[in-house]
């Protein structure tokens, strides 16, 4: 049974670097295949995706936020952590970690099992 | 990027009636295609993936088609519990979302 489960601070202030960890269980990241993705969504907005990685290191980005995320991973305490810096009360949303299969034969993709999210704030 | 369009952004509709949102991506993205469905303060579900492929566990009443760049989820007959903001995705290259369409009770 696969689980994710998203941990870190409810309030940031303006400028601050977020940290926020996906602690989950059930898969391996070292698993070929598997990756660990962060997606958020502002409230009453749309979900955007954040940064993917994957179980071979690699580490992908959405363009918007490039500049400001980082993400790695722990593989023996099972974890992700996701670092985003120069925070702003925009940054508000919930902050979701979810797990990216592989589909069988192709580069296709999807996130099966998410986290229940943080939400997180952004204030002074 | 690949941006990815819903439509209608808002539907109201009564239980029994068949629904059907549509997604158009700015270019092709095969089949490579996902469909969430989200409850207020639920994380996302996924619902169909590769476009038609039904999810483990999700009630037949939910399918999907298309390909290229028009694609479509369609409820045959709406439930109480379907009432609920669905998202479709793209994982052609960079990942991204559509808007939503909120699935209201009529």
């Amino acid at each position: 049974q696969i689980t994710l489960k998203e941990s870190g601070p409810t309030l940031v202030k303006p400028t601050q670097t977020l940290t926020l960890t996906c602690t989950f269980s059930g898969f391996s990241l070292s698993t070929s295949g598997v990756g660990v993705g962060w997606i958020r969504q502002p409230p009453g907005k749309a979900l955007e995706w954040l940064a993917l990685i994957y179980w071979d290191d690699d580490k992908r980005y959405g363009p918007s936020l490039k500049s400001r995320l980082t993400i790695t991973k722990d593989t023996s305490k099972n974890q992700v952590v996701l670092t985003m810096t120069n925070m702003d009360p925009v940054d508000t949303a919930t902050y979701y970690c979810a797990h990216r299969r592989l589909w069988t034969g192709t580069f296709g993709s999807d996130f099966d099992y998410w986290g229940q999210g943080t939400l997180v704030t952004v204030s002074s | 990027d690949i941006q990815m369009t819903q439509s209608p952004s808002s539907l109201s509709a009564s239980v029994g009636d068949r629904v059907t949102i549509t997604c158009r991506a700015s270019q092709s993205i095969s089949s490579y295609l996902n469909w969430y469905q989200q409850k207020p303060g639920k994380a996302p579900n996924l619902l169909i993936y590769a476009a038609s492929s039904l999810q483990s566990g999700v009630p037949s009443r939910f399918s999907g088609s298309g390909s290229g760049t028009d694609f479509t989820l369609t409820i045959s007959s709406l439930q109480p519990e379907d009432f609920a903001t669905y998202y479709c995705q793209q994982t052609y290259s960079t990942l991204s979302f559509g808007q939503g369409t909120r699935l209201e009770i009529k």
